[in-house]
């Protein structure tokens, strides 16, 4: 089975500064996608960011970037010029590319931004 | 305006009741999942229909009960719970394509006493 393992509990950042949350995952299956969700208070899960395996180009969206490390099945996301409105606990997630359509997620960074 | 709309929000029974979750969403998707976020857990899948079939039933206990009647819509009748099963419900649903995003509801919050 698939882990998903976010070793930061918490995390804090300076608005405007960049921050880095990480995640390494467990699988022994070759294809697959990682996602980043952010849950804030309102409780919604927000895609942030996707990346799939096969792809050796990281995923950017905007302020948001990963960094995708396949062979060390790392995937931490970078958001750079952080703003108050980015406070939230932030999700990685792992689905297999077959099968049954489903996310396994870790245990969430919650990230706190400082004014 | 989300997608996907869960009722209700917040739901508090008693370990004797009978309620339901109801999941909607708007969004044309084939494929629609039952989470289960407690605190300090990593989110748990309960269960997936894709086209209104459970194709998943991650070893949920009986006392939850899915229903999918249609594709746009998603239940989850409750009874005889415990004060464990207090949580975050969140529904989700995905258009089931490879890379496809789930959308997410804003959840119901369960807490049963």
């Amino acid at each position: 089975a698939q882990t998903v393992t976010q070793s930061q509990p918490e995390m804090s950042v300076q608005e405007a500064e960049t921050v880095t949350l990480s995640c390494t995952y467990d699988t022994s299956e070759s294809d697959y996608y990682l996602f980043w969700y952010k849950q804030p208070p309102s409780r919604q899960m927000i895609l942030v960011i996707r990346q799939e395996a096969y792809k050796q180009q990281n995923a950017t969206e905007n302020r948001f970037s990963v960094n995708f490390q396949k062979a060390a099945k790392s995937f931490s996301l970078k958001i750079s010029d952080s703003q108050l409105g980015d406070a939230a606990m932030y999700f990685c997630a792992y689905r297999s590319a077959g099968g049954a359509q489903k996310l396994v997620f870790g245990q969430g960074t919650r990230l706190t931004i400082n004014p | 305006e989300t997608g996907v709309t869960q009722t209700p929000r917040h739901l508090v029974m008693g370990m004797t009741n009978k309620k339901s979750l109801k999941c909607e969403q708007h969004l044309g998707h084939n494929a629609m999942y039952w989470y289960k976020q407690s605190a300090k857990k990593p989110l748990e899948l309960m269960f997936v229909y894709n086209f209104k079939e459970q194709t998943e039933n991650n070893s949920v206990p009986s006392r939850f009960s899915p229903e999918c009647p249609n594709s746009s819509h998603l239940f989850l009748h409750l009874h005889t719970l415990q004060p464990e099963d207090s949580a975050l419900y969140l529904c989700a649903s995905s258009q089931g394509a490879q890379a496809s995003e789930a959308f997410f509801g804003q959840g119901t919050r369960l807490t049963v006493v």
